[in-house]
């Protein structure tokens, strides 16, 4: 099955620096790759994916570069604010036309923004 | 006008006892999972279900058993708790078509406690 490798497991920066949360992957055939945002408490949400059939994706202050054939995959994060303070997920999956698709979670890491 | 809910939010039991979990989605996806977060953030898939289908079925003890009345709601039952089953267990939805909307919506989480 598949197997997501996550660092670092904890990351502090300062207001303002940018952060970046790196990833790898075991199964080649895995095609999508989201990330999560958890804060204290709260459910993980989804703050953006990218599939394999593209290397860059942004969105304002957040991007994710996909390298499919090391198999890694990473989030960046640029002006952070005290509000990025939580923990991030990475996952993969398989994606197929039909049912469920399982997401494989990285261990997390720890983002503190210090002010 | 919560997307995914969970109740209850809190658990808190004897060794020994069964309790449940109920999960209702209202954004008309097909597709529903049960995660167990453990005390260290671990996000690890339990269960899928497709159409009220049971469709993954990850290495949970048979003491864990989902139910799924309507494509709305999956419910999680467990018997005869045991201490290691404390965790924070959420429950997603996703569309059924895969590829074209692959994105999970996470429910607000229950955190069990078991004494």
């Amino acid at each position: 099955g598949e197997n997501v490798e996550q660092h670092p497991s904890t990351l502090s920066v300062q207001e303002g620096d940018s952060a970046v949360i790196k990833c790898t992957y075991s199964d080649s055939a895995s095609n999508y790759f989201p990330w999560y945002k958890q804060e204290l408490g709260k459910r993980p949400q989804l703050i953006i994916d990218i599939r394999s059939n593209v290397g860059e994706k942004k969105d304002q202050r957040i991007a994710v570069t996909l390298n499919k054939t090391a198999k890694h995959f990473s989030l960046h994060i640029t002006e952070t604010q005290p509000e990025d303070s939580a923990v991030y997920f990475c996952a993969a999956s398989r994606l197929s036309s039909g049912s469920a698709r399982q997401l494989t979670f990285g261990s997390g890491t720890q983002l503190t923004v210090l002010p | 006008d919560t997307a995914v809910s969970q109740t209850p939010k809190y658990l808190v039991t004897q060794m020994g006892n069964d309790k449940s979990i109920k999960c209702e989605q209202n954004l008309g996806h097909d597709t529903m999972y049960w995660y167990k977060q453990d005390s260290k953030k671990f996000l690890k898939i339990m269960f899928s279900y497709n159409n009220k289908e049971l469709i993954i079925n990850e290495t949970v003890p048979n003491r864990f058993s989902p139910k799924s009345p309507d494509k709305a709601h999956l419910n999680l039952h467990i018997n005869s708790l045991e201490l290691g089953d404390s965790a924070v267990y959420f429950c997603a939805s996703s569309s059924g078509r895969g590829v074209e909307k692959p994105e999970q919506f996470f429910g607000p989480g229950t955190r069990l406690t078991v004494l």
